[in-house]
């Protein structure tokens, strides 16, 4: 079957960095995407990754590794406004998106 | 350039009731989705469209139907509406580039059956 796993809930403090890690298994892999939602309101698109390494932008990066089916999205300097959901997402076999849950994030002053 | 929208933002359905969430996007892509977003979950895709006139079904398309008569419109239709549906549903658009997509959401309808 398809899986995604990622953590359901993580705290960090403002200022800090936070890594999210996100597994996956899937039939077929075209390519990686990071979305950040915040409290009801819809996802936004954050990365892609498509092949190995590290892409950075701004304070973010996402991280990709698909011999281990192994993503993380990276983020610095954590301000207030980055408390959300980041949900990772695979493209599999047929493009269809497949999501994990997301990972709560809690930033504290 | 509006994206994508969706009407009503919210809806109080009785059980057996039927209704259509209404999706729009002005960016002239030619994929369009329906997903279902229940509280601690993912994303679960119901239905999508990969063209004017084409659909096919998502993971959990039970209880719902589409149609997509033009590239902008891309409506849902609950018939029957049963406790199970209550959730935010969330319309999106992509146009897929070199094997990779992006989908750009719209706001959301939450949906409450009682």
């Amino acid at each position: 079957g398809q899986n995604i796993d990622q953590p359901t809930e993580m705290t960090a403090t403002e200022g800090a960095i936070v890594q999210i890690n996100c597994t996956y298994q899937t039939s077929g892999f075209n390519g990686l995407f990071w979305y950040q939602q915040h409290a009801g309101e819809a996802p936004t698109f954050l990365s892609y990754n498509v092949l190995d390494g590290l892409e950075e932008k701004g304070r973010f990066s996402s991280f990709l590794s698909r011999s281990k089916g192994y993503s993380y999205l990276l983020l610095k300097e954590l301000q207030m406004k980055d408390s959300a959901s980041y949900l990772c997402a695979v493209g599999d076999s047929n493009y269809q998106l497949i999501w994990g849950a997301g990972t709560k994030l809690i930033i504290k002053p | 350039n509006a994206g994508v929208t969706q009407t009503p933002k919210f809806r109080i359905l009785k059980i057996g009731q039927s209704m259509t969430l209404q999706c729009t996007q002005d960016m002239n892509h030619n994929y369009m989705y329906w997903y279902r977003q229940d509280p601690g979950m993912g994303l679960k895709l119901i239905y999508y469209s990969v063209g004017a006139g084409i659909t096919d079904k998502g993971e959990v398309p039970n209880g719902y139907n589409v149609s997509r008569s033009t590239t902008e419109d891309f409506p849902l239709r609950l018939e029957l509406a049963a406790p199970s549906q209550t959730s935010v549903y969330f319309c999106a658009s992509s146009n897929r580039d070199r094997g990779g997509e992006t989908q750009y959401f719209g706001p959301g309808t939450r949906l409450l059956v009682l």
